[in-house]
């Protein structure tokens, strides 16, 4: 049973839309990331949090912005979203080592 | 250029053979790490592996820090087992970086 959770699995959306996907993880853990796979399956990191506090932040576009309350929660916003935005946002989180991984929310920017 | 190269980019087996992946990786290691997604599906963390040799069930990963390498090995492979394997260097700057995967087909 998966400790990551992310909402929602599925969207579809218009260029310039803005969307938000959520992120929790129940397993405690202090670092949480978020990565973006494209059709490839290539995974690139987009941004890192450890305790609220932003620790690596890749080269995204700035319509991407990662919102946090707590350590639990890491959400991810695309404030005009592109039709390069579709693909795969998957979440992560991790103690110090190991990265657990939720389902993903697969984004369709038509 | 790229800090982590993965191969093979795909591979094809019979149901029972063995498969070496490979990771070779050109900035300094604080971690490496395996994963497995199905198609489709989540990813599942299959090693932690900062240096040595680990196993689990049929699949063993072995890191070696001074060439730079590490591998994933899959012995009597599975139809189940197919799907992609990515590997994942965490830099001694803390930053992370994926291989391009190797999608792997075991054929019954």
């Amino acid at each position: 049973e998966t400790a990551v959770f992310q909402t929602p699995n599925y969207h579809v959306t218009q260029v310039g839309n803005e969307v938000s996907f959520n992120c929790k993880q129940t397993l405690g853990h202090d670092t949480m990331y978020w990565y973006k796979q494209d059709s490839k399956k290539l995974l690139k990191i987009m941004f890192s949090y450890n305790n609220k506090q932003l620790i690596v932040n890749e080269t995204v576009p700035r319509r991407f912005s990662p919102q946090s309350s707590d350590k639990a929660h890491l959400n991810l916003r695309i404030k005009s979203v592109e039709p390069e935005d579709s693909a795969v946002y998957l979440c992560a989180s991790s103690p110090q080592d190991t990265q657990y991984f939720g389902p993903g929310t697969r984004l369709l920017v038509l | 250029g790229q800090q982590v190269q993965q191969s093979p980019a795909s591979l094809v087996l019979q149901e029972g053979e063995n498969a070496e992946l490979q990771c070779n990786f050109s900035t300094s290691l604080n971690s490496m790490q395996w994963f497995y997604q199905r198609p489709g599906g989540s990813l599942v963390s299959l090693f932690y592996n900062p240096s040595g040799t680990k196993h689990s069930g049929r699949l063993t990963s072995t890191t070696v820090i001074k060439e730079r390498r590490s591998s994933l090995h899959i012995s009597s492979s599975q139809t189940t087992d197919s799907g992609t394997y990515l590997c994942a260097l965490e830099s001694s700057n803390n930053r992370i970086f994926f291989g391009d995967g190797t999608q792997l087909v075991v054929k019954p």
